[in-house]
């Protein structure tokens, strides 16, 4: 069983340069979010959705953009990377229901040089 | 505003002995899910334990448990007999039922001495 499949594991970008990390899930969660991972700051949520058509900003969205088209794929995409956009990325899925973990994807480590 | 405080950047535990790992919230929804996660070196996040603010109980699951203080609004975790393969990043979480939003701390780096 798959999970959460998040794509690339690796990436390193230009300045300047736009990019749309991969993310899909097969468990039918309703919920889904993107976070990134920084030192000493913990995972701040960027965008998240609670279903296909809906997608809401998290605390951290300047420069990205997301969409939901099914309920599955939710891709986040970097418009114009910027060095302070380095960072590990992680996308996570769950039923919309306060008493369900979130399940993570492996990562993406994104470098913008 | 911070929902979410984990005051331990670091902290060390000898193989064996039992751990604790603070972690404090902040909410006024009376209906909230607070999780655990685990990060280890590898990168991935391992979901660990659950506890939910109507439950009677303090969670457990196996090694772990959750010291649940809804008056202190505290969500410890206990890590009982320490093993090597324990030192990672933990990660506490917060779940609220309006909006649904995950908040996180900034986490506690565990390493486990031999």
């Amino acid at each position: 069983n798959a999970g959460v499949t998040q794509t690339p594991k690796f990436q390193v970008l230009k300045t300047g340069q736009s990019m749309t990390l991969q993310c899909a899930q097969d468990m039918n969660h309703e919920y889904m979010s993107w976070y990134r991972q920084d030192p000493g700051m913990g995972l701040r949520l960027i965008h998240y959705s609670v279903g296909a058509g809906i997608t809401d900003q998290g605390e951290v969205p300047n420069g990205y953009n997301v969409s939901r088209s099914t309920t599955e794929d939710f891709p986040l995409r970097l418009l114009s990377a910027a060095p302070s956009q380095t960072s590990v990325y992680f996308c996570a899925s769950s039923y919309d229901w306060p008493a369900d973990e979130a399940f993570f994807g492996q990562g993406t480590r994104l470098t913008v040089v | 505003a911070q929902k979410i405080t984990q005051t331990q950047p670091g902290m060390f535990v000898q193989e064996k002995e039992a751990v604790t790992l603070d972690c404090t919230y902040d909410t006024s929804d009376p209906s909230y899910g607070l999780f655990w996660y685990k990060q280890p070196s590898s990168g991935e996040m391992i979901f660990l334990i659950y506890q939910g603010s109507y439950d009677q109980q303090n969670a457990t699951e196996g090694r772990y448990s959750l010291n649940f203080q809804k008056a202190r609004k505290s969500a410890n975790l206990v890590i009982s007999a320490s093993q090597l393969g324990d030192s990672a990043m933990y990660f506490c979480a917060m779940r609220l039922n309006t909006g649904n939003q995950f908040y996180f701390g900034t986490g506690t780096s565990l390493t486990v001495i031999p």
